[in-house]
């Protein structure tokens, strides 16, 4: 099983500031990586789609980088409605797994 | 796109219970589907993948051999019966549309989710 560490497990921003999540495989899975948003009491929503595509309705507002077994979600400007979870998902093998989840909150 | 789910519960461990899943706005049986759950508070464990036509399956080692998906292409309907529930299934499960037809890949859109409690 694929196992994905993500960093840190929680981080409290300021407004406006950028905001930087890691993502760690165990085994290299080339860009079968994404990540996902989730706010509190909704289901989980896509952002970025393999590795580096960005889904989300505003591309300069969240995207990702990485192959092989680092990857990273940037945030840029954090804004109230960003305050979330966010979790990375492996879909190179299965069983699929997900990261633990990063909390971002504002300060 | 709209995965509507029904069927959750309060259930005594050791019962059963079935999860469904009626989808609309996507031509259902062009895509895979997946279940995946999430612990209240914490994050989330993929369960089980359907393929489009229904005629492959894989399970989390989990759930094997105690729960069984499958799906109704004619209702556009998924389905997730769980057997021997246990305390430790006790979850949010969501209904997932996978981004194509295939299963390596990302998912796209997520039902609101049902919670499943499992206690005496």
């Amino acid at each position: 099983e694929i196992v994905l560490t993500q960093s840190p497990d929680f981080q409290s921003v300021t407004p406006k500031e950028k905001v930087t999540i890691t993502c760690r495989a165990s085994q290299n899975i080339g860009t079968a990586l994404h990540w996902y948003q989730q706010k509190p009491d909704q289901p989980p929503k896509v952002l970025i789609k393999s590795a580096s595509q960005s889904i989300s309705g505003d591309p300069s507002k969240f995207t990702g980088s990485g192959s092989g077994t680092d990857f990273t979600l940037t945030i840029n400007s954090l804004e109230p409605e960003d305050v979330a979870s966010y979790f990375c998902h492996q879909s190179s093998i299965l069983p699929f797994t997900f990261g633990p989840g990063t909390k971002v909150d504002i300060k | 796109v709209q995965l509507l789910q029904s069927g959750g519960g309060l259930v005594q461990p050791g019962m059963s219970l079935r999860l469904s899943c009626v989808a609309s706005g996507f031509t259902f049986d062009d895509y895979a589907m997946h279940w995946v759950r999430q612990a209240p508070g914490k994050g989330l464990e993929w369960v089980s993948s359907i393929s489009w036509g229904g005629a492959n399956v894989d399970y989390a080692d989990s759930v094997r051999g105690r729960f069984t998906i499958s799906r109704d292409n004619a209702n556009k309907s998924l389905y997730l019966q769980m057997n021997s529930l246990r305390p430790e299934d006790m979850a949010f499960y969501y209904c997932v549309k996978g981004s194509s037809s295939g299963w390596y890949v990302h998912f796209d859109r997520w039902g609101q989710g049902t919670l499943v409690t499992v206690s005496s």
